[in-house]
């Protein structure tokens, strides 16, 4: 089975820092990699696919990078409505899914 | 747009076996394209894959829980369901269903129920 750490658990940023995200895989998973925003009490939303690919209409200060191992998620300038938790999630070895443990997003 | 709706009872007793239905709208249950997914989430905690459904009935488990997860598909009603047997308090959560887009190399979740809590308790 893969394991997906992410780090940290949760941060706390002011308003327009840029923020940054890891996901780290236990194994290989080339760039089967998403990207998810929580915000509280609601369902999960996709916006990064294949590590990289932003969905339509995510906002360009949301990025992905990274490929085999190691992930980066970046938000270029935190806004209030940015907070919420960040999941990472894997599918290098369908059809097994892993979540990341999540990162929990605040504004100081 | 496809919308996703949890139903079923929120509070189960220890031992016994959690049911909970999604109902599927707007969209094609039958679609080669997707499969058909359960998810939890332990309060405060993270996600966790349970598995997903074919429109055909193929079927694959998150491994840790496959000894008590069983998902079905009915196709007429547009539904597919999770029942977890012999449930504990470990079992508590926020249980979504969510679609898994599988086609033209895009693997993803990309529309998700509102989520339902189901607690255990006696």
């Amino acid at each position: 089975d893969i394991q997906m750490t992410q780090s940290p658990s949760s941060l706390s940023a002011s308003v327009g820092d840029r923020v940054t995200i890891t996901c780290r895989a236990s194994q290989d998973i080339s760039d089967s990699l998403n990207w998810y925003h929580q915000r509280p009490g609601k369902a999960p939303k996709l916006l990064i696919y294949d590590a990289s690919i932003l969905i339509t209409g995510v906002p360009s200060r949301f990025s992905g990078s990274g490929s085999g191992t190691d992930f980066t998620f970046t938000i270029s300038g935190l806004q209030p409505e940015d907070v919420g938790t960040y999941h990472c999630q894997e599918y290098g070895h369908l059809p097994a899914l892993t979540f990341g443990g999540g990162t929990k997003v605040e504004i100081k | 747009q496809v919308q996703l709706q949890e139903s079923g009872p929120g509070l189960v007793k220890p031992s016994q076996t959690l049911s909970l239905s999604c109902t599927v709208s707007g969209d094609s249950i039958n679609s080669d394209a997707y499969y058909w997914s359960w998810i939890r989430q332990p309060p405060g905690k993270g996600l966790e894959w349970i598995g997903y459904i074919y429109y055909s009935g193929t079927t694959f488990y998150n491994p840790s829980l496959e000894s008590r997860a069983t998902l079905s598909v009915d196709t007429s009603k547009s539904q597919f369901s999770l029942k977890l047997t012999s449930v504990t308090a470990a079992d508590t959560a926020v249980y979504y269903c969510a679609r898994w887009t599988s086609s033209s190399y895009r693997f993803y979740f990309d529309s998700w129920g509102q989520g339902t809590l189901v607690a255990v308790s006696s």
